[in-house]
């Protein structure tokens, strides 16, 4: 497949945790990046491998993989989490990367 | 530190090319790849292919393949990716990411500012 697929929009209150999910078939081999991008920003990588914050990422954020499902968890949310958030992986042939449609997170 | 600096923006005309620039500093530019993404007005991000400094080595989107050219310059550390043939939907943000290498695609930890490049007639 030559897909990843997400929910196009979630929200959470201040402070509680929320899941954002990542589907596809390259999901089962490979795993997935996660990147924060907020308005008329570059990409900001989150979470790599199978759960690797780059430095300067807070601990809140965080990512597993089961199958061909991988989430990014924020738990805490804060209001500067509010952004859009893609996920990233190779396809099934190995020599090319995808991203997901993304997922815009609201912080009520 | 790591800095991936980008060429201006500019406009196109329907059909002609466009060559953007990424002048990378900060880090040994032949042990990083570097992969170009862009993203249209008001949608998501599109990888469009990576280039392995080290061996030259691309790999493009197949949506892309035959109007995109990815090369670096060693000498002056910098990547560049021509696209040719332009539509008014490749209107969009082309942005340039260091990329780690592991025989394939891996994933980007820095970025370029981004380049806008609008094709209008």
């Amino acid at each position: 497949s030559s897909e990843l697929t997400q929910d196009p929009s979630v929200s959470v209150a201040l402070g509680q945790t929320v899941r954002i999910t990542c589907q596809g078939d390259s999901l089962r081999i490979y795993h997935a990046n996660w990147y924060r991008q907020k308005p008329g920003q570059a990409p900001v990588l989150v979470i790599s491998g199978e759960n690797h914050r780059p430095s300067g990422i807070p601990d809140r954020f965080s990512g597993s993989s089961s199958g061909n499902t991988a989430s990014l968890t924020i738990t805490g949310a804060q209001a500067e989490d509010e952004a859009d958030y893609y996920c990233n992986s190779r396809d099934t042939s190995g020599k090319r990367l995808l991203f997901g449609g993304g997922t815009q997170v609201t912080v009520l | 530190q790591v800095h991936l600096v980008q060429s201006g923006g500019v406009v196109k005309k329907p059909g002609s090319s466009v060559k953007v620039s990424c002048k990378a500093s900060g880090y040994t530019f032949t042990n990083y790849g570097i992969s170009w993404v862009r993203q249209a007005p008001g949608q998501g991000l599109e990888w469009m292919g990576w280039i392995s400094t080290y061996t030259a080595k691309t790999d493009y989107a197949q949506t892309l393949q035959g109007r995109v050219t990815m090369t670096t310059d060693t000498s002056t550390t910098t990547a560049y990716m021509e696209l040719k043939s332009l539509r008014s939907d490749d209107t969009a943000v082309y942005f340039c990411g260091r990329v780690h290498d592991y025989g394939g695609p891996g994933e980007s930890d820095y970025w370029g500012q981004g380049t806008r490049v609008t094709v209008s007639s």
